[in-house]
C-alpha cells in the first residue's frame, strides 16, 4: 500500500538554526512528490515538485532534494515567518495525492 | 490570477441538515480534486472531476456525498444528513490537465462543524 510518512512531527528551531525535514514514501512507481506549506486556517500552499532522483528545487531558505525512498526539505537559516506546517504528498501511477501528516515548524525569534 | 476559490470559508450545520461546499477552480484549470482533512491527520483524497464528469469518487462515502463539476458554475460537494464525524475541513484543488505528476493548487478551505 502507497504510504508516506513525515518526521519529526514537530520541530523548534531558533531563528537561524538551519534544520531537515524527512518524508519517507513507499509507493509503486512515482511519479511525482510535491511539498506544501500549510498555515493554520489556510490551504495548503505549493512549494515544490520533483519529480526524480537526484532531483533539487530551491526558493529563497527552502531546498527540496529526493532520493529514491525518501525526500529532505533543508531549511537554512530560518525566520520566524517560516512558521508553518509542511506537507509532503506523493502521486504513484494516478492522479491521487497521497499526503503524509506534517511536520510542524515553529521558528523562535 | 485568482487562484482557486471555495465557500463557504466557514459552515455550521445541526445534524441531519444538508452541507454544500463550493469550488471554483483556477482560471485555466478544468481538473477539480476534493480533499478532506481530520484534525492531527494528512489530507485524504476524496473525489476527482472534469466538466460534467465523475472521473473517480473512490474516496468519497458512498452514502449521503454526492460531487459535481457542471459545465456552468463552480464544484459542488454536498454532504446530506450531516452527522459529527462530518466535521472537517474540506479543500478543493485544480490543474490545468490530466497529468498523473500535474501539481494541484489548493484553495483555502470549507471547514465544517456539525452540531
Amino acid at each position: 500500500e502507497d504510504q508516506v510518512t513525515q518526521s519529526p512531527e514537530a520541530l523548534r528551531l531558533q531563528e537561524g538554526e538551519s534544520s531537515s525535514l524527512n518524508c519517507s514514501y513507499t509507493v509503486s512507481g512515482l511519479r511525482g512528490l510535491f511539498w506544501y506549506r500549510q498555515d493554520p486556517g489556510k490551504g495548503p500552499e505549493f512549494l515544490f515538485t520533483l519529480y526524480s532522483a537526484g532531483e533539487e528545487k530551491e526558493k529563497e531558505r527552502l531546498k527540496a532534494t529526493l532520493t529514491k525512498k525518501e525526500s529532505f526539505l533543508h531549511i537554512t537559516a530560518p525566520k520566524p515567518e517560516d512558521s508553518a506546517t509542511y506537507l509532503c504528498a506523493v502521486i504513484s501511477g494516478t492522479y491521487k495525492y497521497i499526503f503524509g501528516t506534517g511536520t510542524r515548524l515553529k521558528v523562535l525569534a | 490570477n485568482a487562484g482557486v476559490m471555495q465557500n463557504p470559508r466557514h459552515l455550521v450545520r445541526r445534524r441531519g441538515q444538508e452541507a454544500r461546499l463550493r469550488c471554483s477552480p483556477m482560471k485555466g484549470h478544468s481538473h477539480v480534486y476534493w480533499y478532506r482533512q481530520l484534525p492531527e491527520e494528512g489530507l485524504k483524497f476524496m473525489v476527482y472531476l472534469q466538466k460534467e464528469n465523475i472521473i473517480d469518487e473512490s474516496g468519497m462515502p458512498k452514502e449521503r456525498f454526492s460531487a459535481e463539476f457542471p459545465k456552468e458554475g463552480p464544484s459542488i460537494l454536498r454532504i446530506q444528513q450531516v452527522v459529527r464525524g462530518d466535521s472537517a475541513a474540506y479543500f478543493c484543488a485544480s490543474s490545468p490537465i490530466e497529468l498523473a505528476q500535474e501539481t494541484q493548487y489548493f484553495g483555502p478551505g470549507t471547514r465544517l462543524l456539525v452540531l
